[in-house]
């Protein structure tokens, strides 16, 4: 069975701390993974997209890195802020003629002013 | 570039009666996939839609149906609401096959 597992479930930082959110998943042959930012109450906003072929992503702060041999991803926040507080997904894309995403259990982080 | 719109933004209905969301994607992406959004179950994956056809489905009853028109807009049905279909609703669109995911707001059900 395809799971996709996230840990922390939550976490607590003071501002302008760099942190690690990780994501594991148990089949690795992903196609792509995507991580995701969701608000509380609203849709969720595309961070970053890394292809299978890729060990990583950068986007402002933001690292994405992958190894898909050990079923795992993590998501790098560099000198966090009070507006990077949110619920972080990661959803993996197993390929085929689907766009069908497994979403993990999300990381609810909140850094403190 | 207009982003995926989803109506309405909330709804409440009543056990046993049918309710039809709307997502229009984003200009120009063919592929629309809709999720359940729940505290106990997370993110689940109900259904996708590309040019018109159904491709994949999840694992759901069949009160849940949706469907995609010409211009890719597409709206899922739940008939005979119960309870534990309250939920948030989410729609995502996309170019083609495995490439990148934007999600709409979403639309909050309540079911009482």
């Amino acid at each position: 069975k395809q799971e996709v597992t996230q840990i922390p479930a939550a976490l607590s930082v003071p501002e302008g701390e760099n942190l690690v959110l990780n994501c594991s998943f148990t089949d690795s042959a992903i196609y792509n993974l995507q991580w995701f930012r969701q608000d509380p109450g609203k849709g969720l906003t595309s961070l970053l997209l890394i292809q299978s072929s890729q060990r990583e992503q950068t986007s402002g702060r933001l690292n994405a890195s992958l190894d898909k041999s050990s079923g795992r991803s993590t998501l790098y926040i560099a000198a966090s802020q009070p507006g990077d507080s949110a619920t972080y997904l990661c959803a993996v894309d197993y390929g085929g003629a689907t766009n069908k995403l497994i979403f993990g259990t999300g990381t609810l982080l909140a850094v403190q002013p | 570039k207009a982003g995926v719109t989803q109506t309405p933004r909330y709804l409440i209905k009543t056990r046993g009666q049918q309710v039809t969301l709307s997502c229009s994607p984003i200009s120009g992406h063919r592929s629309v996939s809709w999720y359940q959004q729940t505290p106990g179950q997370g993110l689940q994956f109900l259904f996708e839609y590309f040019s018109e056809t159904q491709r994949n489905k999840g694992n759901f009853p069949g009160r849940f149906s949706g469907r995609q028109f010409s211009n890719s807009r597409s709206e899922m049905n739940v008939s005979t609401l119960e309870l534990g279909d309250s939920a948030l609703y989410l729609c995502a669109s996309s170019l083609e096959w495995n490439t990148e995911a934007f999600f709409g707001q979403g639309t909050r059900l309540t079911v009482v």
